[in-house]
């Protein structure tokens, strides 16, 4: 069974640029979680998506968002990123919301000059 | 203050010690525990999950959560070169969905 698949792995972009990174969950997986990670601050929690519904968002500016397709199928959005965007982006997903169980994508490298 | 603080070591231990991780909390609603492993640039990858307080063993690991003390611990016994690598604890709240909570991470590395 294939597990969360996150693209592109690595990517670098310019200040004032946006960014879409993509991830496909587990097969059957219908919730979608989306975690920063940065040496200094961590693992934090963006948002959530099941059955194309936002259901949970953490504290983070307007500027990251997210959506989910029919097919479960997740994408996040930065725009106008600034340099302290560069973090390792990180996509889980479990078979329903409130799992708590969740499985980690590789993640996505962003790295903003 | 952080809501899960998590020492980041690095802490080192020898081939076939036992191994104590920690973490401490303060938000005394959180129900749910779970202890994920972090291969350098790689995703954490989940070792055990917990319900409330008590134990929980698979394998060489043990899960223990301390609600009355907000303390959680992961035990591994027999360590081997394989188990170096970053723990993450992490909690949730009941109706949380999926947001977890993590630590930072304490970076672990088992020698020969």
């Amino acid at each position: 069974k294939a597990g969360v698949t996150q693209t592109p792995r690595y990517l670098i972009k310019t200040r004032g640029q946006q960014v879409t990174l993509s991830c496909s969950p587990i097969s059957g997986h219908r919730s979608v979680s989306w975690y920063q990670q940065t040496p200094g601050q961590g693992l934090q929690f963006l948002f959530e998506y099941f059955s194309e519904t936002q259901r949970n968002k953490g504290n983070f500016p307007g500027r990251f968002s997210g959506r989910q397709f029919s097919n479960s199928r997740s994408e996040m959005n930065v725009s106008t990123l600034e340099l302290g965007d560069s973090a390792l982006y990180l996509c889980a997903s479990s078979l329903n919301t409130g799992e708590n169980t969740i499985y980690f994508g590789e993640g996505s490298w962003l790295t903003v000059v | 203050q952080k809501e899960v603080e998590q020492d980041p070591g690095p802490l080192s231990v020898p081939e076939g010690a036992i191994v104590s991780l920690n973490c401490t909390y303060s938000n005394s609603a959180f129900q749910y525990f779970m202890w994920y492993r972090q291969y350098s640039r790689k995703g954490p990858e989940l070792l055990m999950y917990t319900y409330s307080s008590g134990n929980k063993e698979d394998g060489r690991f043990t899960a223990q959560v301390d609600k009355s003390s907000k303390y959680i611990s992961l035990f591994i016994r027999d360590s081997q070169p394989s188990d170096s690598a970053t723990y993450l604890c992490a909690m949730s709240l009941t109706g949380g969905g999926n947001k977890l909570t993590f630590g930072t991470g304490t970076q672990l590395k088992v020698e020969l």
